[in-house]
């Protein structure tokens, strides 16, 4: 069946460097990809998507790039900000939708 | 525009109680889904629904049952709560599931 696998965390980095949070999945067709966040006692939120191989999803600095002969979708951000502290989580869609297991980001001034 | 609405925030149970997480939603979406959310685990599917009358099962159905006779409106109900099922519990819905999900702020539920 269809699964989203991204790196464990937590992840800690100082105001101002380079995020990647690496995500792969496991598909039986051509799935959406999306990156959600959530931040403390909140839903999610939708951050970016894409919807077909070599689609380039972005949103608030924050960006991914669908890559089907590699299977990821991998977010990246050029500068972090300590509001940017928050869980992602990389998910797929085809019908229903299935995340990963989160990655707690933690910015820090 | 409320668009996702989740009732009620927070619920205790006592083991073998039963009751009913409601969700609406105000946006026509076809597509609703029930998700719960626990530590190092994301969000796992229970059921979701891809139009009135039509539901199926996800991840993690057992213990859960669903239906849905309105676009609106998709109710998840616990039979007979266990421990197990303490959880933070997410209901989200779509008007096509490749454009991504509105999710609702979520139950918070324990059962002792």
């Amino acid at each position: 069946g269809n699964s989203v696998t991204q790196m464990e965390g937590p992840v800690t980095l100082s105001e101002e460097a380079f995020l990647t949070i690496n995500c792969t999945y496991t598909a039986t067709g051509y799935p959406s990809l999306f990156w959600y966040v959530q931040y403390p006692g909140e839903g999610l939120q939708l951050l970016l998507k894409a919807t077909k191989a070599d689609d380039k999803g972005s949103n608030k600095g924050f960006e991914a790039t669908y890559r089907k002969e590699t299977t990821s979708f991998h977010l990246e951000k050029g500068s972090v900000q300590v509001s940017d502290s928050a869980v992602y989580f990389c998910a797929l869609s085809e019908g229903d939708m299935r995340f990963g297991a989160g990655t707690r980001l933690t910015v820090k001034p | 525009n409320a668009g996702v609405t989740q009732t009620p925030k927070f619920q205790v149970l006592k083991t073998g109680q039963s009751m009913t997480l409601q969700c609406a939603q105000d946006m026509n979406h076809e597509y609703m889904s029930w998700y719960r959310q626990d530590p190092g685990m994301g969000l796992r599917l229970i059921h979701y629904s891809v139009g009135a009358g039509i539901t199926d099962q996800g991840e993690v159905p057992n213990g859960y049952n669903v239906s849905r006779s309105t676009t609106e409106d998709f109710p998840l109900r616990l039979l007979s709560a266990a421990p197990s099922q303490t959880s933070v519990y997410f209901c989200a819905s779509s008007w096509d599931s490749i454009y991504g999900y509105t999710f609702g702020s979520g139950t918070r539920l324990t059962v002792v």
